[in-house]
């Protein structure tokens, strides 16, 4: 199986911050990167996909990067409706995992 | 537009069994793969499987394997995840999804509300 570890666990930031998190595939998985959005109560939102590639209806401040083990995932000028946590999944193969979430909370 | 609604909320005691179903609307029920992932409470999320509508053939995470089945109604436009010999480390919340298999990616678009599954004695 594929093992995707995120970084950070977690972390506390500002309205108008940047934020980076990252997500590493324990082998190469080609672009075949998901990020997914998550907020108390609610189910997962898709943000990303290809690694890179923007959901029709997600805010221009998110942005994907990354191939092959390593991926960002960057939130350019951080809002309030942006502290929730953040999933990676690699659509590799099955399973298809999911890295353990990067919980953005308000500092 | 696109909908994944599932069934309510249960209450299971140990060792039994529970079948959640997920009805599709909007769309070709038979062109898309359904996932089901669970997250138990203040946990992360878990893949556990995916079923093909259209032929019925699925893929299981191991750990599931075996007291997992997942089934689908082409007539309903619905899937269903049923599993067996529930513990109390079953409870958790149960998502369906939709997966997009485009030349650009593969990816979990469209999300049913969710299932809780509560097991307790």
């Amino acid at each position: 199986d594929i093992q995707m570890t995120q970084s950070p666990s977690s972390l506390s930031a500002s309205v108008g911050d940047r934020v980076t998190i990252t997500c590493r595939a324990s082998q190469s998985i080609g672009t075949y990167l998901t990020w997914y959005q998550q907020k108390p109560g609610k189910a997962p939102k898709l943000l990303i996909y290809a690694a890179s590639s923007l959901q029709s209806g997600v805010p221009s401040r998110f942005s994907g990067g990354g191939s092959g083990t390593d991926f960002t995932l960057t939130i350019s000028s951080l809002q309030p409706e942006d502290f929730a946590t953040y999933y990676c999944q690699q659509s590799y193969s099955t399973p298809r995992t999911f890295g353990q979430g990067t919980k953005v909370e308000i500092k | 537009q696109v909908q994944l609604v599932q069934s309510g909320a249960e209450l299971k005691k140990p060792g039994a069994s529970v079948k959640v179903s997920c009805k599709a609307s909007g769309y070709t029920f038979t062109a898309y793969y359904m996932h089901w992932v669970r997250q138990a409470p203040g946990q992360g999320l878990d893949w556990m499987g995916r079923i093909n509508p259209n032929t019925g053939v699925t893929n299981y995470a191991q750990k599931f394997q075996g007291r997992v089945t997942m089934t689908r109604d082409t007539s309903m436009s619905s899937a269903y995840m049923e599993l067996n010999r529930l513990t109390s480390d079953d409870t958790a919340m149960y998502y369906c999804a939709r997966e997009v298999e485009a030349t650009t990616g593969r990816f979990l678009d469209y999300w049913g509300q969710g299932t809780l599954l509560t097991v307790s004695s």
